[in-house]
């Protein structure tokens, strides 16, 4: 399968910290996106890097691609009861240029 | 607000039935994605039109069937519904090319099969 995983499945953290999600994939891609879901709800994209870039920053959300490791890691910092919501890491893998295959997701709490 | 409109919100129906989900895209965009969301697969990709015209197609059964009309909203069959098809179905639309362009999704409708 193309897809990847996406780890961890679950995390909880209070406000104020760091949290990190990761994302694996194991063809090479041309884009890869992160979005956001609260629960019920339709996604929110957040960030998309891109194959050649190495990083990128949106707020307080940190985006880094390593295509070596067929690798991508979210960060969102000082973390607010608000980013309580299931994250997602979607990639448009190369020759499937009209597809964007969702991971499992990352389902994140922040504990007030 | 995503600009991306889904109706209805929640349908119920019986086994065997046919249904229609319609989505209107976000103004401008040209590109309209299916999703569909169960907690068993994640988020399946559907199929894909752009301008009209049919430009992908993913894990779509043959009982469900899309189109999208001259004025780019889109709709859904689904029709010979069985429990497995209960989940949520999103529309997703995008301004250009999906190496470039992010999806914007609806707020989805909740297919419930008894």
């Amino acid at each position: 399968s193309q897809q990847g995983e996406e780890d961890p499945q679950a995390l909880s953290i209070q406000e104020g910290e760091n949290a990190t999600m990761n994302c694996s994939y194991k063809t090479s891609i041309n884009n890869l996106q992160w979005y956001r879901q609260n629960s019920g709800r339709g996604l929110v994209h957040l960030i998309l890097i891109r194959s050649n870039e190495r990083e990128k920053h949106s707020g307080r959300l940190r985006v880094t691609l390593d295509t070596s490791k067929k690798s991508s890691s979210l960060l969102i910092t000082a973390s607010r009861a608000a980013d309580t919501a299931s994250y997602f890491c979607a990639k448009v893998f190369r020759g499937s240029n009209y597809k964007l295959t969702f991971g499992k997701g990352t389902l994140l709490t922040v504990n007030p | 607000d995503s600009g991306v409109t889904q109706t209805p919100k929640h349908l119920i129906t019986a086994t065997g039935q046919r249904v229609t989900l319609r989505c209107s895209p976000r103004s401008g965009d040209l590109s309209v994605y299916w999703y569909q969301q169960s907690l068993d697969q994640g988020l399946q990709f559907l199929i894909q039109y752009y301008n009209g015209e049919e430009r992908a197609k993913g894990n779509i059964l043959e009982r469900f069937s899309a189109q999208q009309f001259p004025d780019l909203h889109s709709e859904l069959n689904l029709s010979s519904l069985e429990l497995g098809d209960s989940a949520l179905y999103f529309c997703a639309s995008s301004a250009g090319q999906i190496e470039n362009s992010p999806l914007h999704f609806g707020n989805g409708t909740r297919l419930t099969v008894t």
